[in-house]
């Protein structure tokens, strides 16, 4: 079946950096982009960015532009994004989602299980 | 801070009808963009519940149905029942700026 796994919870310091890693199974991969949500203690979902997995095409939401990468490897069929400069309010669980492959009017599904991160001195 | 705008909470007996609106803008759903909900339950993954403003994934109970009408829509669940009880997201792209995908601020549904 379709099922994106990801990395495990992250502790990190104030202006450290953190990869969360996404793979996918049960699909082509190519044929699909993921996107990052996160969701942060008592606030609701919020989308961070886009890669295509087929070309690496990225675009990512303001809030986080200059601060987050992305990055897609074929060969594991695994995404993984980095954002760096972390400040408390990174603080959320980070889940990975596949989309629909139609484009502006895409939906996401499956998502993956969630990994928390959370950043504190 | 989303241009989704959705009510903080709803509230229902069991076998009531609940409806969520989800209201946004010239920009996203009134551009005619597609609006999809999702339901999150604490400690899970968020799980697609209607796309394409009306359809329903295979294994989504018929209990639950969208509906879009201009800048707005909406999700229906009917027969509510208490594995309901839940955080529902609308979902759209807001084609503001340099474009984006844009969430809901977030319904919780509470089964009486």
């Amino acid at each position: 079946q379709v099922q994106l796994v990801q990395s495990g919870a992250e502790v990190r310091k104030p202006g450290a950096s953190v990869k969360v890693s996404c793979k996918a199974s049960g699909y082509t991969f190519t044929s699909y982009g993921i996107s990052w949500v996160r969701q942060a203690p008592g606030q609701g979902l919020e989308w961070m960015g886009w890669i295509s997995t087929y070309n690496g095409d990225t675009k990512f939401a303001q809030k986080v532009q200059g601060r987050v990468t992305m990055m897609t490897d074929t060969s594991t069929s695994t995404v993984n994004m980095e954002l760096r400069s972390l400040r408390s309010d990174d603080t959320a669980v980070y889940y990975c989602a596949r989309d629909s492959g139609r484009l502006r009017y895409n939906w996401f599904d499956p998502w993956g299980q969630g990994t928390l991160v959370t950043v504190s001195s | 801070q989303s241009v989704l705008t959705q009510p903080p909470s709803v509230s229902g007996a069991p076998g009531q009808r609940v409806t969520i609106s989800c209201t946004g803008s010239s920009s996203n759903i009134g551009a005619s963009y597609d609006v999809h909900w999702y339901q999150h339950l604490p400690g899970t993954a968020p799980k697609l519940l209607i796309y394409g403003n009306s359809n329903r994934p295979s294994g989504v109970p018929d209990r639950f149905s969208g509906s879009k009408s201009g800048t707005s829509a909406s999700l229906a669940i009917t027969g509510l029942q208490a594995e309901d009880e839940a955080d529902y997201y609308c979902q759209s792209y807001d084609s503001s700026l340099s474009g984006s995908y844009v969430f809901g601020t977030g319904t919780k549904v509470t089964v009486l």
